[in-house]
């Protein structure tokens, strides 16, 4: 079936540790996303890719940054986590092929700070 | 600027009851409109959509109808249960790119 996978699906790390969550798709969505969501909440967009154009949200600390190689592959990298960085990390795509714009989640990794 | 504002919980329902949790929008022009469920550690899962008005999205028992008159969308189900216990989000997407959650309902449904 086609999906979004993420891996870990837990990680842990340590205070100020640089750490990258991987994203892979086979949908073939040309668009993809991170979002962070802490406990209870709505999910929170960090940024997206529409092909390989990046697109930060303005209030995305410089901490977060992303990588996508391919139209298969995006990488969220974490350069010195904080304990406020603990939280589940969701990927999503999109295919702007179609007129509804849905999106489709992989299921998370959840990072720990230690 | 856009919103998604929906009912706060939690809600607790016994199993085979009516559920009813209310979303209504904000948007500029005519959004795409969806309900996701989050199950305990999981992803969002699309439930159902809604791309223009009067169309009416339906899934596993639950439907929503997209009200352009009153910008709602809200979700319903007949009977409900145990295993549809989970956080409920509504979002609006548009050719931003972007979806604009609402904050999440959570639904506990007890035997």
């Amino acid at each position: 079936d086609a999906m979004v996978i993420q891996n870990p699906r837990y990680q842990v790390t340590q205070f100020g540790k640089p750490v990258t969550l991987s994203c892979s798709q086979t949908l073939n969505h040309n668009v993809m996303y991170w979002y962070q969501q802490k406990s209870s909440q709505a999910p929170k967009l960090l940024f997206h890719y529409y092909d390989k154009d990046f697109n930060n949200e303005a209030d995305t600390p410089d901490n977060f940054q992303s990588r996508r190689p391919n139209t298969s592959f995006c990488f969220l990298d974490i350069r010195s986590p904080g304990l406020g960085d603990a939280a589940m990390y969701l990927c999503a795509t999109s295919s702007m092929d179609r007129t509804s714009y849905e999106q489709y989640f992989g299921p998370g990794t959840r990072l720990t700070v230690t | 600027g856009d919103s998604v504002t929906q009912m706060e919980g939690p809600v607790t329902l016994s199993e085979e009851a009516f559920l009813t949790i209310n979303c209504t929008y904000t948007a500029t022009g005519y959004p795409s409109l969806f309900w996701y469920v989050q199950y305990p550690g999981e992803g969002l899962q699309l439930l159902l959509k809604a791309t223009k008005a009067d169309d009416k999205g339906s899934n596993k028992g639950f439907e929503a109808t997209y009200r352009k008159e009153t910008t709602s969308f809200h979700l319903e189900k007949g009977s409900v249960q145990v295993s549809d216990s989970a956080v409920y989000f509504c979002a609006h997407g548009g050719s931003n790119y972007k979806l604009t959650f609402g904050k999440g309902t959570l639904l506990t449904v007890n035997p």
